[in-house]
């Protein structure tokens, strides 16, 4: 059970958006630590998506964006593509853990 | 383009240890946080550990006492030991490169491919 919840699951059609959430607390997201996503297709190892909250790498498309707000974050994927089917993980620091966490992944089912 | 490669035994027995090497190409193992983090089948990402290139580490709490890493600049790379494992420590390993701005803000830009580890006897 992780310290950052996130939906075990959530689905769109092609073109649609989809927001995945990723929910903690004063330990994590609430005390100001910023969150960073990744997104894992089958059978790879993940791959960074956002970084800082909101920042996108080079080279990952602007249908992604990473929002934070309170003990929050939400990342959002616009014009929902079939390549997009993916597991999706948030990451933050936890200071009742002291370390660096994940949250428990999102599967994104393109319908 | 910067690489990571895990390498190391995909099977361990019950009660020994766990060693992996991760091979870093197309660019220098200094100034970064390299990192190992696993992944039981079907569950989700587990961070284990980080070691700078000046021998500094930071493990996770939960581990920290059957963890250790180490660096080896001259060969670009970086090796986890994990001890007194057990089926629990059966996940994909991976090795990462990370991002370390501040004190808390670290996150991962390069991962490696991931080598599967079972414990079993």
């Amino acid at each position: 059970q992780s310290v950052l919840t996130q939906p075990p699951s959530v689905s769109g059609a092609p073109g649609q958006r989809v927001t995945i959430s990723c929910t903690g607390s004063s330990f994590n997201i609430g005390a100001t630590y910023d969150v960073h996503w990744y997104q894992q297709l089958p059978g790879t190892a993940p791959k960074l998506l956002i970084y800082g909250n909101s920042n996108r790498p080079s080279g990952v498309p602007d249908r992604f964006s990473g929002s934070k707000s309170g003990t929050s974050a939400s990342l959002a994927i616009t014009g929902l593509q079939a390549e997009d089917e993916a597991d999706y993980y948030c990451q933050s620091y936890d200071s009742s853990l002291s370390g660096w966490v994940f949250g428990g992944g999102t599967k994104l089912t393109v319908l | 383009q910067v690489q990571l490669q895990e390498s190391g035994p995909g099977l361990v027995k019950p009660s020994e240890t766990l060693s992996l090497t991760c091979t870093v190409s197309g660019g220098s193992i200094s100034g970064y946080y390299w990192s190992w983090i696993r992944q039981p089948p079907g569950k989700a990402l587990e961070w284990i550990g980080c070691i700078y290139h000046s021998g500094s580490t930071i493990y996770n709490p939960s581990l920290k006492s059957r963890v250790t890493t180490s660096v080896d600049t001259s060969k670009n790379q970086f090796s986890l030991k994990l001890t007194s494992v057990t089926a629990a420590d059966t996940a994909m390993y991976f090795c990462a490169r990370g991002i370390r701005r501040s004190t808390y803000y670290y996150y991962f830009d390069y991962w490696g491919q991931g080598t599967l580890v079972t414990v079993s006897s």
